[in-house]
């Protein structure tokens, strides 16, 4: 159990699905993360918020849109994705951006057809 | 860049035996990370090292920074099976870049 629960664990979806990933942290933190993994490439920051609200976005596509309701729930709205787009989505916390260890889910892993 | 690149790409070695993998870095940090990553699952934090610390230990895992040359090891002593997984040190200043990994593999 690792404290941070990501939903689903597997997705398929054809390229003019809406679709919704889901983080939920029970630890506490102040900062939560989306990371993108694709095979045989460093994971790509994507969205960090902390205290609910979004301090970097890293160039990434209007067609993944974050949401941070409250510090414990972290949502990525998925809508007209692209083959390339399918990857491991993980998601992460913890105490302060950055400075403090990540404490990640087991992903949601995304295919796009 | 910051982000760390770690060498080797891919490490096979008896159990029992002791994995060294190490981590290159471009800039200046504030402190750097290694996780271990299962397959098919999320990464899990190893060891957490500032820039002003040169050795951390945590059972049989072993962490140097080197700020100088920009460089960083982990050392799995007496390494198991269970040992097999990905590794990555994730390097942070404003913020947090992993870089693609080392596969390690541990044979019984």
């Amino acid at each position: 159990e690792t404290g941070v629960t990501q939903t689903p664990r597997h997705l398929v979806m054809g390229m003019t699905n809406k679709k919704s990933l889901k983080c939920e942290q029970h630890l506490g933190h102040n900062a939560m993360y989306w990371y993108k993994q694709s095979a045989k490439k460093p994971l790509e920051l994507m969205f960090v918020y902390s205290l609910e609200e979004r301090v970097e976005n890293n160039s990434v596509p209007s067609r993944f849109s974050p949401e941070c309701p409250n510090s414990s729930h972290l949502f990525l709205h998925l809508h007209t994705l692209q083959p390339e787009d399918s990857a491991l989505y993980l998601c992460a916390s913890s105490q302060a951006p950055y400075n403090s260890p990540l404490h990640f889910g087991n992903g949601t892993r995304l295919t796009v057809t | 860049s910051q982000q760390g690149e770690e060498d080797p790409q891919a490490l096979s070695i008896q159990e029992g035996e002791n994995a060294t993998m190490n981590c290159s870095y471009k800039t200046s940090i504030n402190n750097l990370q290694w996780y271990r990553q299962n397959s098919g699952r999320g990464l899990v934090h190893l060891i957490l090292i500032r820039s002003n610390e040169r050795e951390k230990h945590s059972g049989r895992l072993r962490v140097t920074l080197d700020t100088s040359k920009k460089s960083s090891s982990l050392l799995i002593t007496a390494s198991r099976a269970a040992d097999t997984a990905s590794y990555f040190c994730a390097t942070v200043n404003n913020d947090m870049r992993f870089g693609a990994g080392t596969r390690l593999t541990v044979k019984p």
